[in-house]
C-alpha cells in the first residue's frame, strides 16, 4: 500500500459527460501528480500541484483541469468527454520537489471507461 | 526536452535465469533516473532510483540498475528472476521544473516481462 488513495476505481461514463477523480495523497506529502496511461500513448503527465498550487503542467487538454484543495487532496475534472478519453489515470503524490523528497508513490488508479 | 526510450515492448524469460531490461535516456543535464514496475491492475510501485554517487544501485525484490553517462542507459537487472517478477516495468526520468516543488517524470513505454516456469 504505497498511501496514495484513488476514489473510484472504475468509472464508467457517456460520451459528452463530465467526471470528478479523486486522490488523497500520502500523509504530509505536498506536491501530487496526475498521470494518464492508455494502450496508444503510454504512461503521459497530465499536471502537478504543490501545496495547493499549480506548478508543472503535461499534456493535459484544456477539457481536464484539476486543483489541489487546502487539506492537500486533489481531485481531476475531465469533462466533454470523448471515447479517447478512456485509460486509466494515475494520482501520485511526493514531499516536494526533487532534492527533498526522492520518489513519487502512486495510487492504485481510476480506470475511466468512457462509451 | 527528456525523453525515455526503452527497446524492448516484451521479454520472456525462464524462471532462474538472469534479466536485463533495457533504458535509454535523452536529457541535457544530470538525469534522475528511476525504474517502476506495475503488475496486472496495480499501480507503480518504484524499484530503485539513481540521483548522484555509486553508478550501481541497489533496489527492491532483488534489483539493481546501473547508471553509464557514456551510453546514456539506465539498465535494469536481476541474476535470477521468480515468476512474480511477471509485470511491466518502467524507465524514467525525473528533472526538476521551474518554482518551488516542480518536478516531473517522463516515463518510457514500458517493457512487459513474461516469466515460463
Amino acid at each position: 500500500d504505497s498511501g496514495v488513495t484513488q476514489t473510484p476505481k472504475h468509472l464508467i461514463t457517456a460520451t459528452g459527460q463530465r467526471v470528478t477523480l479523486r486522490c488523497s495523497p500520502r500523509s504530509g506529502d505536498l506536491s501530487v501528480y496526475w498521470y494518464q496511461q492508455s494502450l496508444d500513448q503510454g504512461l503521459q503527465f497530465l499536471i502537478q500541484y504543490y501545496n495547493g498550487e499549480e506548478r508543472a503542467k503535461g499534456n493535459i487538454l484544456e477539457r481536464f483541469s484539476a486543483q489541489q484543495f487546502p487539506d492537500l487532496h486533489s481531485e481531476l475534472n475531465l469533462s466533454s468527454l470523448e471515447l479517447g478519453d478512456s485509460a486509466l489515470y494515475f494520482c501520485a503524490s511526493s514531499g516536494g520537489g526533487l532534492g527533498v523528497s526522492t520518489e513519487a508513490f502512486f495510487g492504485q488508479g481510476t480506470r475511466l471507461t468512457v462509451v | 526536452a527528456q525523453s525515455v526510450t526503452q527497446p524492448d515492448i516484451h521479454i520472456t524469460v525462464s524462471e532462474g535465469a538472469s534479466l536485463e531490461l533495457r533504458c535509454n535516456y535523452s536529457y541535457g543535464a544530470t538525469p534522475y533516473l528511476f525504474w517502476y514496475v506495475q503488475s496486472p491492475g496495480q499501480g507503480l510501485q518504484l524499484l530503485l532510483k539513481y540521483f548522484s554517487g555509486d553508478t550501481l544501485v541497489q533496489g527492491i525484490k532483488g534489483f539493481e540498475a546501473e547508471f553509464k553517462r557514456s551510453q546514456s542507459s539506465f539498465n535494469l537487472r536481476k541474476p535470477s528472476v521468480h515468476w512474480s517478477d511477471a509485470a511491466e516495468y518502467f524507465c524514467a526520468v525525473g528533472r526538476r521544473a521551474s518554482g518551488a516543488g516542480s518536478y516531473q517524470l517522463t516515463f518510457g513505454k514500458g517493457t512487459k516481462l513474461s516469466v515460463i516456469p
